[in-house]
């Protein structure tokens, strides 16, 4: 069975930084391409980044939102998926999930962590 | 950037009903499109990807139809547990992916 458990949620001021990380485990996490979701409160779902396997050269690619201020990174050897989000704003609020991408020829998003709150307040 | 817009916003029925839900994309998305169920307090999960696939567990009386810029989902014979919010989104111009602003389908 497939988890996704993500951890490191918070209240962070504006202007402040954050990172969230998801866990995984009941998958070859070397070869899983992985993306984060945020889901703001009571709205809908929005892309924010994903990030390609060792094999596929760890790219990343971001929403233009968080372009040049969120960061994701992966720790193979922990089966673990990072989110560092710096120069925060008050509409990063969300709660964001981690998610497997499910194959390049069908790319969509296969298994969703139970996601984290990040508030983002004074 | 690809918009997507599912209609309608709301959608009430009762236990045993059909339900259509519509989504139209801004673009042709060709067949790139999933649609993911998500219940109260829940994350979200995959229904449908391809337009038309059923996801592993997905039961029959689910289905989904379309391609270019016009789809839709169908739920034959609505159960107590479909009640939820439902979410169509593209994958055509992946890596970024954009999703529809979902439709409510709550019970009538």
């Amino acid at each position: 069975e497939v988890q996704l458990v993500e951890s490191g949620g918070g209240l962070v001021e504006p202007g402040g930084s954050l990172r969230v990380s998801c866990a995984a485990s009941g998958i070859k996490f070397i070869d899983a391409w992985m993306t984060w979701v945020r889901q703001a409160p009571g709205e809908g779902l929005e892309w924010v980044g994903r990030i390609k396997s060792k094999g596929g050269g760890e790219t990343t690619d971001y929403a233009a939102p968080v372009k040049g201020r969120f960061t994701i990174s992966r720790d193979d050897s922990q089966s673990t998926v990072y989110l560092q989000m710096n120069s925060l704003k008050p509409e990063d609020t969300a709660v964001y999930y981690c998610t497997t991408v499910s194959s390049v020829a069908n790319p969509v998003f296969g298994n969703w962590g139970q996601g984290v709150l990040v508030t983002v307040s004074s | 950037e690809i918009l997507m817009t599912q209609s309608p916003a709301t959608l009430s029925l009762s236990p045993g009903e059909r339900a259509t839900l519509s989504c139209r994309a801004s673009q042709s998305v060709g067949s790139n499109l999933a649609w993911y169920q998500q219940k109260p307090g829940q994350s979200p999960s995959l229904l449908i990807y391809g337009a038309s696939t059923r996801a592993t567990g997905i039961p029959a009386r689910f289905s989904g139809s379309g391609s270019g810029t016009e789809f839709s989902l169908t739920i034959s014979s609505l159960q107590s547990e479909d009640f939820a919010v439902y979410y169509c989104q593209q994958y055509n111009n992946w890596p970024m992916y954009t999703f529809g602003q979902g439709t409510k389908l709550e019970i009538k």
